[in-house]
């Protein structure tokens, strides 16, 4: 079974602080992605990565940063945390085909920045 | 504009109160369309991919459909645990790029 994680289930942060959660996934997927998901809204793509080192924006990449050193691991980083990236924020990985192949997630960290 | 809308947002049934859940799309270049499931607290899971108008696909009481401007979820006889959010995803050729786009989702409750 593939198994995406993501460090923390619940954090708490205040104003200003620079924030990163990590994401790991253990079935060798090329493609990796953050969303964040808010009441009422659909799921929106923050940044995707389709190999090590490469990284694309997504639709609401602003205020964010990502990384990608090895394969299996890709973090997202709020430079300065801001109230309004209050937010579910949700991992995923595919295989091969960027967009095509099934996207598997991870169970979310649920931020709150006060 | 490319839009994905689901509707109900949210349906309360009776269990083995057969429905269906419906997602609608304002979108050009359609390739692909997925279902997931969402537990309170936990991330989507991956249910069904359909590709093409008339395609079905079925999972114990789930059926998915597809036509060229909406697909629907029919939920056959449901259980307790079945309740979760239900949402789709529209994968969509535009601009000469690829893009997924969720719906808000549906929250389904089954009472027994």
């Amino acid at each position: 079974d593939v198994k995406v994680t993501q460090s923390s289930r619940y954090l708490v942060k205040r104003t200003g602080e620079k924030v990163f959660l990590e994401c790991v996934q253990d079935m060798d997927h090329e493609n990796m992605f953050w969303y964040r998901q808010d009441p009422g809204l659909g799921l929106r793509l923050i940044y995707f990565s389709y190999d090590v080192k490469m990284k694309e924006k997504g639709d609401i990449p602003e205020g964010y940063s990502v990384s990608r050193e090895k394969k299996e691991r890709f973090s997202l980083i709020l430079e300065s945390a801001s109230t309004n990236q209050t937010s579910m924020y949700l991992c995923a990985s595919s295989w091969t085909s960027l967009w095509t192949d099934t996207q598997y997630f991870g169970p979310g960290t649920r931020l709150t920045v006060l | 504009e490319d839009q994905v809308t689901q509707s109900p947002e949210a349906l309360r049934l009776q269990e083995g109160e057969s429905s269906s859940l419906n997602c609608s799309y304002t979108v050009s270049g359609l390739r692909g369309l997925f279902w997931y499931r969402q537990d309170p607290g936990k991330g989507p899971e991956f249910l069904f991919t359909l590709y093409s108008a008339g395609e079905e696909k079925e999972k114990e009481r789930l059926k998915a459909t597809l036509t060229k401007k909406e697909s629907f979820l029919h939920i056959t006889a449901p259980k307790p645990e079945d309740s979760a959010t239900y949402l789709c995803a529209v994968l969509l050729f535009s601009g000469g790029y690829n893009k997924l786009i969720f719906g808000a989702g549906t929250r389904l409750a089954v009472h027994p």
